[in-house]
């Protein structure tokens, strides 16, 4: 049973940097084929892919925001972190993340439950 | 990047009665190896989104048979047979080329 969850602070101010855990179970980010990304969700908004970070340590960024972000994994702890510098309050979102499986033709087949993430001073 | 264009964007359905939504891409989605990298998610009141199906027609686990998937290149569509209450929410296609996007969601409501 593959489950994510995030972790991370609720409430970060301008210019600050936000970093967010992802911590999962049911799969090993080191078997050959498997990815976790992140994807966010302004409030009433849609869908918006940030990073994915692959098995072998290939990583994906959104183009538009590539400068600002940072994915990595820690196999041993089955977790995989996302930083996103120079927050804005455009980027309140729900953050959320999910399990990349070939299995599902590389689809998000699992996602986590989402943290809510308010940029404010 | 590709842009994934949804239609409509709300959808009022009686229960028992079909329902359809339109995603066109802003180029194909088929790639070389043969695949068409197109999902759809549901993503229901207060919840995280969930795979309904994928490469175009393929459901997912659980998922069930009412819900169907069909199209080609960049014109895809999503069919519930027979809505039902527990359908409400927004669904989203998403295409599955780097870089990834998704449409702008379709909310779908009960009668």
């Amino acid at each position: 049973q593959i489950t994510l969850k995030e972790s991370g602070p609720t409430l970060v101010k301008p210019t600050q940097t936000l970093t967010l855990t992802c911590t999962f179970s049911g799969f090993s980010l080191s078997t050959s084929g498997v990815g976790v990304g992140w994807i966010r969700q302004p409030p009433g908004k849609a869908l918006e892919w940030l990073a994915l970070i692959y098995w072998d340590d290939d990583k994906r960024y959104s183009p538009s925001l590539k400068s600002r972000l940072t994915i990595t994994k820690d196999t041993s702890k089955n977790q995989v972190v996302l930083t996103m510098t120079n927050m804005d309050p455009v980027d309140t979102a729900t953050y959320y993340c999910a399990h990349r499986g070939y299995t599902t033709s590389w689809s998000f087949d699992y996602w986590g439950q989402g943290t809510l993430v308010t940029v404010s001073s | 990047d590709i842009v994934m264009t949804q239609t409509p964007l709300s959808l009022s359905v009686t229960p028992g009665q079909p329902a359809s939504i339109s995603c066109k891409s802003s180029q194909s989605l088929l790639r070389s190896d043969g695949k068409t990298y197109l999902y759809w998610y549901l993503q229901k009141p207060g919840q995280s989104p969930q795979l309904l199906i994928y490469e175009i027609s393929s459901r997912f686990s659980g998922v069930p048979d009412r819900f169907s998937g069909s199209g080609s290149g960049t014109d895809f569509t999503l069919k519930i047979s027979r809505v039902e209450a527990e359908d409400v929410g927004v669904y989203y296609c998403m295409q599955g080329i780097h870089p990834y996007t998704f449409g702008q969601g379709t909310k779908l409501e009960i009668k």
